[in-house]
């Protein structure tokens, strides 16, 4: 039972595009919500999150936008850069079980020059 | 420079045989966690501690234990019981183990590889 799903396994753009990832749930006690970025052969590391209070955040190229009705937030990476290729993760935690994350599956971003 | 490192980066285990992965911190954060990535998965949480000489079990627990007798410390023992040991092994740290919103930081992780 997936609570966080990121159904792309993978996505392709051009540098200079926008790279936009995308990442659902299920339980509607999540809300806190955060993108990791992990190059191969490393740990994870922290990229952005986004309270459920907000819709929007934003921090240089990197956006994300949260959507509480449809369970779903994105991530915006705009303009994507080569050095943007790793695998992106998504996690939310649960107000009554906030010490924890959960994962989503990933998506593998290949951004070509 | 504060970090997690994790030892060693690879590890090659023989069926039957339990073996120790070490997790150490100096960012003096409270709480620490281990997590297993499998291909095509994501991280799936097998245990987690908040305090010093506290920890809890994860979502998939079964074949693995902890201690946390030091606050930098947090190794796992993944034993001859867990039928299903070859993955990447990730451990984490957060400042505050009652709310894991500051994000976590992560080691390099180590991948353990049963032959």
């Amino acid at each position: 039972d997936q609570q966080v799903k990121q159904n792309s396994p993978s996505l392709s753009v051009q540098e200079g595009r926008i790279s936009i990832l995308n990442c659902d749930y299920t339980n509607s006690m999540f809300d806190y919500f955060l993108w990791y970025k992990k190059y191969p052969a490393e740990g994870p590391t922290f990229l952005i999150s986004i309270s459920s209070i907000k819709d929007k955040n934003e921090d240089g190229r990197f956006t994300v936008f949260l959507n509480k009705s449809a369970k779903h937030l994105s991530l915006h990476i705009v303009p994507s850069q080569p050095g943007d290729s790793a695998v992106y993760f998504c996690a939310a935690s649960a107000v009554d079980s906030s010490y924890k994350l959960i994962f989503g599956s990933g998506t593998r971003l290949l951004v070509r020059p | 420079d504060g970090g997690i490192t994790q030892s060693p980066k690879y590890l090659f285990r023989k069926e039957g045989q339990n073996v120790t992965l070490s997790c150490e911190q100096n960012l003096n954060h409270d709480a620490m966690y281990w997590y297993r990535q499998d291909p095509g998965q994501g991280l799936r949480l097998i245990y987690y501690s908040q305090i010093v000489n506290d920890f809890q079990k994860g979502d998939i627990a079964e074949g693995y234990s902890v201690s946390r007798e030091k606050k930098e410390s947090f190794p796992l023992t993944v034993t001859s019981a867990q039928k299903n040991p070859t993955a990447f092994y990730l451990c984490a740290s957060s400042l505050d183990g009652s709310r894991a919103n500051y994000g976590y930081t992560f080691g390099s992780g180590t991948r353990l590889t049963v032959v």
